[in-house]
């Protein structure tokens, strides 16, 4: 079974700031997708970046780019330029390419809480 | 882009009655929909997956006759917890997804139960 670990239950960062959230995972499969979530208080989920685990180019969304290490199993994502707004939770996920029931589900990490002080 | 709605956004009732929540996809047809389980301060937790006409498949664990979920037709999708508890509140999730390998994941707002 494939799981997901965030080893950061906090992280602070300081505005307009860089701060890199640290993700891991483990899996057999060869072909996946691999995400990260932010959670508002609001609680709805959004999506901040995605990553096909057949591309070797780092994904990139503006201020927020991932660090993927294949054969180490991380997925690392960095936020530049901190804004007050980029606090939240933060959640790393997985999911697999292969798709048949709850194959298309996504697997969750613990989360990082991310605090960004004025 | 898609949307995915759900209903009610927070419902408070009674030890041992019961509780619908429906999950709506908008603009698209969701083939498959997954329903997460909230606790504060903790990840989502697959509960279950539906898809459109058949039966559901549960997570270890979860219990089916306590959590019932229908998936009648392709753009809604509803769990009901039956004889709720206090130990069932909790925020409950569900996403939505055409179908497909590398079709997205859409998530409803969520619903926060509370069971007094």
């Amino acid at each position: 079974a494939q799981t997901v670990t965030q080893s950061q239950p906090e992280m602070s960062v300081q505005e307009a700031e860089t701060v890199t959230l640290s993700c891991t995972y483990d899996t057999s499969e060869s072909d996946y997708y691999l995400f990260w979530y932010k959670q508002p208080p609001s609680r709805q989920m959004i999506l901040v970046i995605r990553q096909e685990a057949y591309k070797q180019q780092n994904a990139t969304e503006n201020r927020f780019s991932v660090n993927f290490q294949k054969a180490a199993k991380s997925f690392s994502l960095k936020i530049s330029d901190s804004q007050l707004g980029d606090a939240a939770m933060y959640f790393c996920a997985y999911r697999s390419a292969g798709y048949g029931g709850s194959q298309g589900n996504l697997i969750f990490g613990k989360g990082t809480k991310l605090s960004v002080k004025p | 882009g898609a949307v995915v709605s759900q209903h009610p956004s927070w419902v408070i009732c009674k030890s041992g009655t019961s509780v619908k929540i429906e999950c709506r996809s908008l603009d698209f047809q969701a083939t498959t929909m997954f329903w997460y389980r909230q606790f504060p301060k903790q990840s989502l937790m697959l509960m279950a997956t539906s898809n459109e006409g058949s039966k559901a498949t549960y997570e270890q664990g979860v219990e089916k006759d306590k959590f019932l979920i229908n998936h009648a037709s392709l753009t809604l999708s509803t769990l009901t917890v039956t004889s709720a508890h206090p130990e069932d509140s909790s925020f409950y999730i569900c996403s939505a997804t055409p179908g497909g390998a590398n079709s997205p994941l859409h998530f409803g707002n969520g619903t926060r139960l509370t069971v007094t």
